[in-house]
């Protein structure tokens, strides 16, 4: 069974910081991980989606890579903005099992 | 385009009652998945369709049922509700087969059982 963690549960940073979230997983057979952002009461924003043969993907101010050797993925934000206060979930899809999230990281950026 | 849509937004029932939820997916996708999702968790995977059958399923009971027609949009039904099926419905679509593999997700439905 995959095991999705989350860390930290929840951050609040300055505007401006530069900003690591973390995701690791149990199982390293996966097919792919993507991220997500969530608004309160939302459905789910796609942000960078990484496939098991890639190490990361960049948009905008957003980079993500995979370690699947460590179990480990990372969502780096940069030069933080209010605008991005929200919740970051890491879900992974696999061949053998479902698709699995985690309990995300909740962020607040304060101006 | 106009995304992953589902109806309703908002939806109140009765411990055991029905409900039915509906999804439809992003233009040019073929596969939805269903997903419950309870305050402060991420979601929780139920089922996915592709080809109007169930491909995968999650730790959820027979009560849970949907259905996928010929035009890609989908059903979520459950039965028997309980307390504890209140909670953010949320439908992803997607393509299968080497096509868009990134999961879209509609705005949700929130229920509500009293």
């Amino acid at each position: 069974k995959q095991e999705v963690t989350q860390i930290p549960a929840a951050l609040s940073v300055p505007e401006g910081e530069n900003l690591v979230l973390n995701c690791s997983f149990t199982d390293s057979a996966i097919y792919n991980l993507q991220w997500f952002r969530q608004d309160p009461g939302k459905g789910l924003t796609s942000l960078l989606l990484i496939q098991s043969s890639q190490r990361e993907q960049t948009s905008g101010r957003l980079n993500a890579s995979l370690d699947k050797s460590s179990g480990r993925s990372t969502l780096y934000i940069a030069a933080s903005q209010p605008g991005d206060s929200a919740t970051y979930l890491c879900a992974i899809s696999g061949g053998s099992y479902i698709p699995t999230f985690g309990r995300g990281t909740s962020l607040i950026v304060h101006p | 385009d106009a995304g992953v849509t589902q109806s309703p937004t908002h939806l109140i029932k009765t411990r055991g009652q029905q409900v039915t939820l509906r999804c439809s997916p992003k233009s040019g996708h073929d596969t939805v998945s269903w997903y419950q999702q309870a305050l402060g968790q991420g979601p929780q995977f139920i089922f996915q369709y592709y080809e109007e059958e169930e491909r995968q399923r999650g730790n959820f009971p027979d009560r849970f049922s949907g259905h996928q027609f010929p035009n890609y949009s989908s059903e979520l039904n459950v039965n028997a509700l309980l307390l504890g099926d209140s909670a953010l419905y949320l439908c992803a679509s997607s393509e299968m087969g080497g096509g868009e593999e990134t999961q879209y997700f509609g705005p949700g439905t929130r229920l509500l059982v009293l």
